[in-house]
Order: C-alpha cells, then sequence, then structure tokens
C-alpha cells in the first residue's frame, strides 16, 4: 500500500518554543491530508484538515493560530505547534488518502511530542 | 468530532478465541473501516465495508455493517499473541471526507 512519512517520531521542547511536524506522502500525491491528536488511550481527534495549496480547515475547538498547517506541495504538509505548553503534549499523527472517498487511508508512524 | 463508540473498552482472551469488537455510529456514512494500532504507533488499515455492503471477509477478519442499527462488529479468529493491539472503528460520513474515530477496544491476546 502507499506510504505516508511522518517525522520527527519523538520531539522534547521547552515550553515556548515552536515545533514543527512532518508529513509527507512517499508515493502517491496527496491534495488532502488529516491531522489528527490522540491522548493515552484515548481515541484520534480529527485536528484540521489540510488542503494543498488553500488554507486548512479547522474543526472545532481547535486554535488555528497555535497549530499553523501548511500544505505547500501535493506531498507534503506540516503542522506546526507554536508557543508550546505542557498541555500540547501529546501524540499528533497525519493520514492522507490515495483516492476518492470509499479508500482506505494511510497513516504516518504518529509524533510523540513532550513539551516540559 | 467522535462519532463511533466501541465496545467493549477492553478485551482479554486466550490464543486460539475468537474476538468481537463492536462499533456503533450516528450519522448516515459512506464507508467504515477498521484499523489498528500498536502501542504508540500509526494505524494499520485493516479493512473497510461500504454502507451497501453488509459482511466483508478477510483472512481472519469478518467485518459485518448493519446500517439500520448504525453498527458494525469485526470479529478475530484463531486469535494469536501477536493480534494485541488497539482496534478501532472508523466512519467517513456521506457529507465528509475525513476520517471520525470511535473510541477504540484494546485487545489483549494472551498465549
Amino acid at each position: 500500500g502507499a506510504v505516508v512519512s511522518q517525522h520527527p517520531s519523538r520531539v522534547i521542547c521547552k515550553s515556548g518554543t515552536s515545533v514543527k511536524i512532518e508529513c509527507r506522502s512517499l508515493d502517491f500525491q496527496a491534495t488532502t491530508m488529516f491531522w489528527y491528536r490522540q491522548f493515552p488511550k484515548k481515541s484520534l481527534m480529527l485536528m484540521a484538515t489540510s488542503n494543498e495549496g488553500s488554507k486548512a480547515t479547522y474543526e472545532q475547538g481547535v486554535e488555528k493560530d497555535k497549530f499553523l498547517i501548511n500544505h505547500a506541495s501535493l506531498t507534503l504538509s506540516t503542522l506546526t505547534v507554536t508557543s508550546a505548553h505542557p498541555e500540547d503534549s501529546s501524540f499528533y499523527i497525519c493520514s492522507a488518502r490515495d483516492g476518492a472517498l470509499n479508500t482506505e487511508a494511510f497513516f504516518g508512524q504518529g509524533t510523540r511530542l513532550t513539551v516540559v | 468530532s467522535q462519532q463511533g463508540e466501541e465496545d467493549p473498552q477492553a478485551l482479554s482472551i486466550q490464543e486460539g478465541e475468537n474476538a468481537t469488537m463492536n462499533c456503533s455510529y450516528k450519522t448516515s456514512i459512506n464507508n467504515l473501516q477498521w484499523y489498528r494500532q500498536n502501542s504508540g504507533r500509526g494505524l494499520v488499515h485493516l479493512i473497510l465495508i461500504r454502507s451497501n455492503e453488509r459482511e466483508k471477509h478477510s483472512g481472519r477478519l469478518r467485518v459485518t455493517l448493519d446500517t439500520s442499527k448504525k453498527s458494525s462488529s469485526l470479529l478475530i479468529t484463531a486469535s494469536r499473541a501477536a493480534d494485541t493491539a488497539s482496534y478501532f472503528c472508523a466512519t467517513v460520513p456521506n457529507s465528509g471526507y475525513a476520517l471520525n474515530f470511535g473510541k477504540g477496544t484494546s485487545l489483549l491476546v494472551t498465549p
């Protein structure tokens, strides 16, 4: 199947700094990518839908100025957590589809963010 | 937004037994998908069932879908210790594109 690569897999940063997470579709073009957040032993919460060449669509309650999403090419979307706080510590996962609605989604390996 | 609700939240069985997980959802869907997640890792797609399908098989996996009850089940037959993971159902609504995940079932298979 298609491959989605997410980097870094783990990052520790200090409060107040910004962290960028990359999500790449390696063997297909993804006009749309999705960013999820997962708390320990919890489900995945959709944060935003990233659209190539246009603004991301954020879910209710997700601060777009805090979680900056850029989808500048058909194979790369980035999520930047700005002015990180300890409560931003979480597991962030991206996904993309190589096709229409009724196709499977491919997920990155996830990024474990720890803000100290 | 969260839509699916998995049941049970946790399941512990022995190798060789069958594991059944259920998922309910609230809105009309285009399709429903099941994913597996090992601890601290990304998700792996297991199977997709379309809204006009009632049952689907893939190896030791059997998925059913009842759109009238807005529910689905995942059956893993002859379980193995390597099946230990969290299992999530995810729906794709007719009106949207993103996957909406349920809360997941944590499966433990002991040798």
